[in-house]
């Protein structure tokens, strides 16, 4: 079956511009991760939602950053007045009710900030 | 608080010869272990999962990881590596929160040598 799919791919932005990243989980499941991913480092949780709720948002750097999941599928990962320190791969992550430890990967989307 | 250190951050082995990935953890609690592979602009692939059924795991493409909880390693092995190997893994902690979120070293680039 398809997997976790994310749009775009590549984003190139102008430092002060807003950017909306979106996430397609697997079909089914409940939990949505967001995690950001620096060159060279291992990815870190921004953000989860359990079906449409905002359970955790922790991780969320500064209140320039949102994500939203209105309807318990899509997700939208949201940051305004972008600088250049948000250069860096977005990963989406989801997993099953049955198996909540388990998360599955998107592609990621590499944003870059000018 | 949970976390991972992942002991090399470069491991170079030839085609072949056997792979060793060290990682320890740190955890409070019997804690949910992970080995995921990330090849060049590709998502983040899961090969193996620990959860406290057996020590020794068994994963895809090979891999096999052992939980060791007089030593807290959770090393990833492979009799024989592939040039197919070649890509960068992480070894990652489940938080023991509500949220399941994963923490994650700071990987290990594996090049293997013809």
């Amino acid at each position: 079956g398809a997997g976790v799919s994310q749009s775009p791919r590549y984003k190139v932005t102008k430092r002060g511009q807003d950017v909306a990243l979106r996430c397609d989980p697997i079909s089914g499941h409940v939990s949505l991760y967001w995690y950001r991913q620096a060159l060279g480092q291992g990815p870190e949780f921004l953000t989860y939602f359990n079906y449409e709720a905002q359970q955790d948002k922790s991780g969320l750097p500064n209140d320039r950053f949102s994500a939203e999941r209105p309807e318990g599928s899509i997700s939208t990962l949201t940051i305004q007045r972008t600088e250049q320190r948000d250069s860096a791969m977005y990963r989406c992550a989801s997993s099953s009710f049955s198996s909540t430890d388990t998360q599955y990967f998107g592609p990621g989307t590499r944003l870059t900030v000018l | 608080a949970q976390s991972v250190t992942q002991l090399d951050s470069h491991v170079s082995v030839s085609e072949g010869t056997p792979v060793l990935l060290r990682c320890n953890y740190s955890s409070s609690y019997s804690p949910s272990l992970f080995w995921y592979v990330q090849h060049p602009n590709k998502g983040l692939q899961l090969l193996l999962k620990y959860t406290s059924a057996a020590t020794l795991v068994k994963g895809i493409n090979g891999f096999e990881a052992e939980f060791k909880k007089s030593e807290t390693s959770f090393h990833l092995t492979k009799p024989s590596a592939h040039m197919s190997d070649a890509a960068e893994y992480f070894c990652v902690v489940s938080d023991d929160g509500a949220t399941n979120k994963l923490i994650f070293g700071t990987g290990t680039l594996l090049a293997v040598q013809p």
